[in-house]
């Protein structure tokens, strides 16, 4: 069963506009990573926030972990057409190995 | 740094044969993942290996198997295929730490298609 669920499914905006993302899970986690992919090709590692840290930017990329709801969210600002992709949130769990536990995804377009 | 590979891209097979899949991690990388993407389930972890032992195994019949060599190259092999599984197959590796906090990189995957 997947431990991410993620909300929008699907997502909308004309480019240059902002859009985000949500994810929640179930347990406690060591880490929450987001991740990219195109049109069913492999995924693109964006950024990893740890369970002891709140928020993480990397480029135009914001990320927020709220362990106390078990969520998290990810901003995409001034988007444009080549983010539009699905987004995938993953947690690793609080044990010894790499398994990392998908959402759903959410299907970002942005319009040109 | 050459990436994740995974050999081949697309494969085509009927049901009842079986089929491996193979992954060359990044250099110096010694875990290696596999996930299974289907539309109807999503990405599930199939297994984990870290230098040469399986230490995760997701929830799949055991016709799904894996093994990794000591160069970290890992394969995994499916027998008896069903056309459930169809699926986009992707390799991850970490880097070689071993920290849990590691990130993953992910091949390309294998477009696997049973008739």
């Amino acid at each position: 069963s997947q431990q991410g669920e993620e909300d929008p499914q699907a997502l909308s905006i004309q480019e240059g506009e902002n859009a985000t993302m949500n994810c929640s899970y179930k347990t406690s986690i060591n880490n929450l990573q987001w991740y990219r992919q195109n049109s069913g090709r492999g995924l693109v590692h964006l950024i990893l926030i740890r369970s002891n840290e709140r928020e993480k930017h990397s480029g135009r990329l914001r990320v927020t972990l709220d362990t106390s709801k078990k969520s998290s969210s990810l901003l995409i600002t001034a988007s444009r057409a080549a983010d539009t992709a699905s987004y995938f949130c993953a947690v690793k769990m609080m044990d010894s190995s790499y398994k990392l536990i998908f959402g759903s995804g959410t299907r970002l377009l942005v319009r040109p | 740094k050459a990436g994740v590979t995974q050999t081949p891209r697309y494969l085509i097979k009927t049901r009842g044969q079986q089929v491996t899949l193979s992954c060359s991690p990044i250099s110096g990388h010694r875990s290696v993942s596999w996930y299974q993407q289907t539309p109807g389930q999503g990405l599930q972890f199939l297994f984990e290996y870290f230098s040469e032992t399986q230490r995760n195994k997701g929830n799949f019949p055991g016709r799904f198997s894996g093994r990794q060599f000591s160069n970290s190259r890992s394969e995994m092999n499916v027998s008896t295929l069903e056309l459930g599984d169809s699926a986009l197959y992707l390799c991850a590796s970490s880097s070689k730490t071993g920290e849990r906090t590691d990130t993953q990189y992910f091949g390309p995957g294998t477009r696997l298609t049973v008739l």
